[in-house]
């Protein structure tokens, strides 16, 4: 079992939709969980971060998190064409310190057709 | 362009040479981390410093690899004897020590021959 699973997709969602992205870890540890975007030949763009249980919400993308069914998932509401990228899930498994040591799915892509 | 920033963008070499990446991070982040990517795939983990300090290194980082940051600014990977499986996309990023997210750069191609 990969430690950060991911479906590969391709998602494909019409313009002005909600795109759900979903991604489940297996350390139950883990406390932090970030979202990264990464269009086709570029490095990976942070979209946004969360810690705590719930919902965080930033713009357009909300992230949730249920650590107890070790589950994390980004919604972009109002999906333009131009969202369509690979979208990276990581679970931080940084030591003492707090530095990120990321670990990363393979991604979902996503294709918002007009 | 107060970004991470990585030279060369492109290398192609042939199996067996040497090659040498740099990166230079965002200036006042004091930590910075090195990750490969190959196609298909997301980014996994190569090693971590702390200002000058190399804190941790993954198992992915062979013999053949060795990363320095010697005035804990610019760091650069060096692959020795490089064989075809080191093909990748190599990335930097880093962070302050407040660190939420890791701003990457633009990565380093790598192709062996």
């Amino acid at each position: 079992q990969k430690e950060v699973e991911q479906n590969s997709g391709p998602l494909s969602v019409p313009e002005g939709a909600i795109a759900s992205l979903n991604c489940t870890y297996s350390d139950r540890g883990s406390q932090s969980f970030f979202w990264y975007r990464q269009y086709s030949g570029k490095s990976p763009e942070l979209i946004m971060f969360i810690y705590s249980n719930g919902d965080k919400e930033d713009g357009r993308f909300t992230a949730q998190l249920n650590k107890a069914s070790q589950y994390v998932s980004l919604l972009i509401r109002d999906s333009q064409p131009s969202d369509s990228a690979t979208y990276l899930c990581a679970v931080n498994r940084g030591g003492s310190g707090g530095y990120n040591k990321l670990i990363f799915g393979a991604g979902t892509r996503l294709a918002v057709h007009p | 362009d107060t970004g991470v920033s990585q030279n060369p963008r492109h290398k192609i070499t042939k199996r067996g040479q040497n090659v040498t990446f740099r990166c230079d991070p965002i200036s006042e982040h004091n930590r910075l981390y090195w990750y490969r990517q190959t196609l298909g795939q997301g980014p996994e983990f190569l090693t971590y410093f702390q200002n000058e300090a190399q804190l941790e290194k993954s198992r992915l980082l062979s013999d053949r690899f060795s990363a320095e940051r010697p005035k804990g600014s610019f760091s650069t990977l060096e692959i020795q004897r490089t064989e075809q499986g080191d093909s990748a996309m190599y990335l930097c990023a880093s962070s302050s020590s407040e660190g939420t997210g890791d701003s990457f750069g633009p990565g380093t191609r790598l192709l062996v021959l």
